[in-house]
């Protein structure tokens, strides 16, 4: 059974471009979630889609956004970028939603220069 | 809102060490509770989880049991290996309501000497 799958593994923009990074989750699970992880502030939750509809939302701004397809893979974009959005994003893939174990990617490795 | 305390290290020990990690949790409701293991350069792994008071998880030699009196769930190893150095974050998610996320401690950075 084929894991969490992320892409691209790494990536290097300048600032003020975007991005766009992609998540395919395990199959049959519906729920997809993002996580950011830096140095100093460690894994912060970004969102989560269940069924293609976003559930619920961290404490990013707006330049951060979403959206998962009808087969569950999921993209993320980050509009606008800035050093400090330097950082791996992880996706994991869950099931069902409350309480259940999420699967992580090995996650995107994102330099803004 | 929900929290994850855990002790930050880094923490040093030598092969066949017992080792313990420090996790406590702040929830509103009665959290699902997880041990992730992170290698160099690679996403989270589950190590193990607990989702109800007392019950305990177990994998690769590591245990943890879910203290709902302390808000507890620490992460002891008999004998700790060299390939146990990793980072590791302890995680709670609210059982119950119309969100569901992660919500992580810092991570605790162990290194272990043959």
């Amino acid at each position: 059974k084929a894991g969490v799958t992320q892409t691209p593994r790494y990536l290097i923009k300048t600032r003020g471009q975007q991005v766009t990074l992609s998540c395919s989750p395990i199959s049959g699970h519906r729920s997809v979630s993002w996580y950011q992880q830096t140095p100093g502030q460690g894994l912060q939750f970004l969102f989560e889609y269940f069924s293609e509809t976003q559930r619920n939302k961290g404490n990013f701004p707006g330049r951060f956004s979403g959206r998962q397809f009808s087969n569950s893979r999921s993209e993320m974009n980050v509009s606008t970028l800035e050093l400090g959005d330097s950082a791996l994003y992880l996706c994991a893939s869950s099931l069902g939603r409350v309480g259940t174990e999420a699967f992580f990617g090995q996650g995107t490795r994102l330099t803004v220069v | 809102g929900n929290s994850v305390t855990q002790m930050e290290g880094p923490v040093t020990l030598s092969e066949e060490a017992f080792l313990t990690i420090n996790c406590t949790y702040t929830a509103t409701g009665y959290p699902s509770l997880f041990w992730y293991v992170q290698y160099p350069g690679e996403g989270l792994q589950l190590l193990l989880k607990a989702t109800k008071a007392d019950d305990k998880g177990s994998n690769k030699g590591f245990e943890a049991t879910y203290r709902k009196e302390t808000t507890s769930f620490h992460l002891e190893k008999g004998s700790v290996q060299v390939s146990d150095s990793a980072v590791y974050f302890c995680a709670l998610s609210e059982q119950g309501g119309s969100n569901y996320k992660l919500t992580f401690g810092k991570g605790t950075l162990l290194t272990v000497n043959p």
